[in-house]
């Protein structure tokens, strides 16, 4: 599964937009993004996955550029609830990847008041 | 429907035990895999079961076993416990072929504390 790198820590104010970058620059062509986060001492929690187009769900959006070589996660309206470590993975799809994921450092987002 | 269970929540063992930790998988996934997460560390993969075989491992030693029931369920072994086991010990369900990409679900995980 292709590297993926991301800030250490970010900080977002309540109600502002939350953009989290990650590089992906080896991705190869079968591999998708996906984004989970970890809210302290909980375990992970799916957010988003996408392959190549931009993606929307009721958590979160994904932008993926076109040479797929990086992606942003996109909290449209961040609240103190989404204070998490947020991991960008890529992995190949379908069969046994589906469990088996690979965990950078993450980001640490910290939102405030 | 139930998400993934764990169990237990906390667990206290002394160096040199034996430790079982527990996983009931969501409703309608098939293959559970098992990480373990020190604290302020990512979670690493240990290894992943389906039919009741463990399909891929991480770099763990053999101290580290499991088990797959066939109901889906699944068990986590670690034998003569070393103060470096002290973990988040985290469960994760999917399914092993699908139509598109899913995702896995995650427990809340078991904090293991080894003394």
């Amino acid at each position: 599964d292709a590297k993926t790198t991301q800030p250490t820590s970010m900080d977002c104010a309540e109600g502002r937009a939350a953009n989290l970058p990650c590089n992906h620059s080896t991705i190869s062509g079968n591999e998708y993004v996906y984004w989970y986060r970890q809210i302290h001492s909980q375990g992970p929690q799916y957010i988003i996955h996408g392959l190549k187009n931009n993606e929307t769900n009721e958590m979160a959006s994904l932008i993926i550029t076109e040479d797929r070589k990086s992606s942003t996660l996109i909290l449209p309206h961040a609240t103190l609830r989404d204070t998490a470590v947020y991991y960008c993975i890529v992995r190949v799809g379908g069969g046994t990847s589906y469990g088996k994921l690979t965990f950078g450092q993450g980001t640490i987002l910290t939102v405030h008041p | 429907d139930a998400g993934v269970t764990q169990s237990p929540t906390h667990l206290i063992k002394t160096r040199g035990q034996q430790v079982t930790l527990r996983c009931s998988p969501k409703s309608g996934h098939d293959t559970v895999s098992w990480y373990q997460q020190a604290l302020g560390q990512e979670p690493q993969f240990i290894f992943q079961y389906y039919e009741e075989e463990e399909r891929q491992r991480g770099n763990f030693p053999d101290r580290f076993s499991g088990h797959q029931f066939p109901n889906y369920s699944s068990e986590l072994n670690v034998n003569a416990l070393l103060l470096g086991d002290s973990a988040l010990y985290l469960c994760a369900s999917s399914v092993q072929w699908g139509s598109g990409n899913t995702e896995a679900f995650f427990g809340q995980g078991t904090r293991l504390t080894v003394v």
